[in-house]
């Protein structure tokens, strides 16, 4: 697509549920990105896949989140058993060598865990 | 390690003055200095890049950041700020080939009085 597509783009869960949250990079895209951002905070790298392989998820708090891509372009990110501390935004990014590796982001997934 | 340091969390400017936006950074390689700015409610958006050639870059919005090796500074300026400049700003490095050592600023929160 012509940018990066997220959703949902707001999501209230209740405590102990699972979410999963979707990121459609621009079309192209190779690497791809997930980022957190707690109110008022700076960006919290979570994960990095280049292709359908994530060499980085050093980022990722716990076991209780995982991620994946397929065919090169969906992303799926998943929390389990959320938590409070989940609430955040989180932001997804592609990026592409051809295009100068510049990061491009959606406009984020809004989680608030009640 | 790579490492970006905003050190002003918050900045208020009268409209129509000129702005400068502090970011320091520490990096081991020749680095790929980005700012992004994030309206509320809003994803991240570029404003500018630098990666090598004229230190001084222009950007979007009125927008110029100049590069000074000697200080690892990547300074955002803006000669007359506009209300609807009031926004968060990321300061970024990265490497042109490996941008999941990518890392961001804390931000600063630029507010615009009338």
């Amino acid at each position: 697509g012509a940018g990066v597509s997220q959703s949902p783009s707001n999501k209230v869960t209740e405590k102990g549920k699972d979410v999963e949250l979707r990121c459609d990079p621009i079309s192209g895209h190779t690497a791809l990105y997930w980022y957190r951002q707690r109110l008022g905070q700076g960006l919290e790298f979570l994960i990095y896949f280049q292709g359908n392989s994530a060499p980085d998820k050093s980022g990722l708090p716990s076991d209780r989140f995982s991620a994946e891509r397929t065919g090169e372009s969906v992303s799926t990110l998943t929390i389990q058993r959320t938590q409070q501390e989940d609430s955040a935004v989180y932001l997804c990014a592609s990026s592409s060598l051809k295009a100068g590796n510049t990061i491009y982001f959606g406009e984020g997934s809004w989680l608030t865990v009640v | 390690a790579q490492s970006v340091t905003q050190p002003d969390i918050h900045i208020t400017v009268s409209e129509g003055a000129s702005l400068e936006l502090r970011c320091n950074y520490s990096y081991g390689a020749t680095p790929y200095l980005f700012w992004y700015v994030q309206s509320p409610g809003q994803g991240l958006q570029l404003l500018l890049k630098y990666f090598s050639g004229d230190t001084l870059v222009q950007g979007i919005k009125g927008f110029e950041a100049e590069f000074k090796r000697s200080q690892s500074s990547f300074n955002l300026r803006k000669p007359s700020v506009h209300w609807s400049d009031a926004a968060e700003y990321f300061c970024a490095v990265g490497s042109l080939y490996n941008n999941n050592d990518m890392r961001f600023g804390a931000g600063t929160r630029l507010t615009v009085k009338p």
